[in-house]
């Protein structure tokens, strides 16, 4: 399994809204509802900010969103703050007997 | 509260082997799936292996099939990765995280350093 595609960095100005996409394949993000987002601040551990396309765990903000259009899945930031800047790795399922696979990781700037 | 806390990384040697463990506490640890993800330094993430809640299935990415094994003890809240055949590529954070081939990785261990060099 290849690593999903995102861009390698997104960055906004506190209170603008940022997207990052998560392109992979009808085998993957395309082919089921099971893309998850992960947040990583340098130094410390991925924390889980959406999973199954569009949910957020308990005590993530709703200025987080996610979408899946095709085989492209998207995190959306609205009202960006200072702490959202941080790594962002996307996560799908790839099938039974298969682990998932990540993105290749989008580094946002809040300028 | 969940807790996952890794141990047992440190420096070894090219071929050599390792045995990471993975305490859980927080949880009803016999009904999740656990998994292991790793990060090369500066890199992004890897999903190495994981395990079904009752172990009776295990995944494990190409990179490390046949040199890796997963396992778990439930009695004791804890899962394991052993490995074998350690190549430098293999250096880097091991984290523990609950969850399994779904893609669920809700809780996060803090990760221990794995570093594989002469």
């Amino acid at each position: 399994q290849s690593a999903l595609t995102q861009p390698p960095s997104a960055s906004g100005s506190p209170g603008q809204s940022v997207t990052i996409s998560c392109t992979g394949t009808s085998s993957d993000v395309g082919g089921y509802n099971y893309v998850s987002w992960y947040q990583q601040h340098p130094g410390k551990a991925p924390k889980l900010m959406i999973y199954e396309v569009t949910q957020r765990p308990s005590g993530i903000p709703d200025r987080f969103s996610g979408s899946k259009s095709g085989n492209t899945a998207s995190l959306t930031v609205s009202g960006l703050q200072p702490e959202d800047e941080a790594d962002y790795y996307c996560l799908s399922y790839a099938g039974a007997n298969n682990l998932g696979v990540f993105g290749t990781g989008t580094k946002v700037t809040v300028l | 509260e969940v807790q996952l806390l890794e141990s047992g990384g440190g420096l070894v040697q090219p071929g050599g082997s390792l045995r990471l463990s993975c305490a859980a506490s927080g949880f009803t640890f016999s009904s999740n799936a656990m998994s292991w993800v790793r990060q090369a330094p500066g890199k992004g993430l890897l999903w190495v292996s994981a395990i079904t809640a009752t172990g009776i299935t295990t995944y494990y990415a190409d990179s490390v099939k046949g040199r890796f094994t997963i396992s778990r003890d439930n009695s004791k809240n804890m899962v394991f990765l052993q490995m074998n055949g350690l190549r430098a590529d293999d250096t880097a954070v091991y984290f523990c995280a609950r969850g399994g081939s779904s893609g669920r990785l809700d809780y996060w261990g803090q990760g221990t350093l794995v570093t594989v060099s002469p």
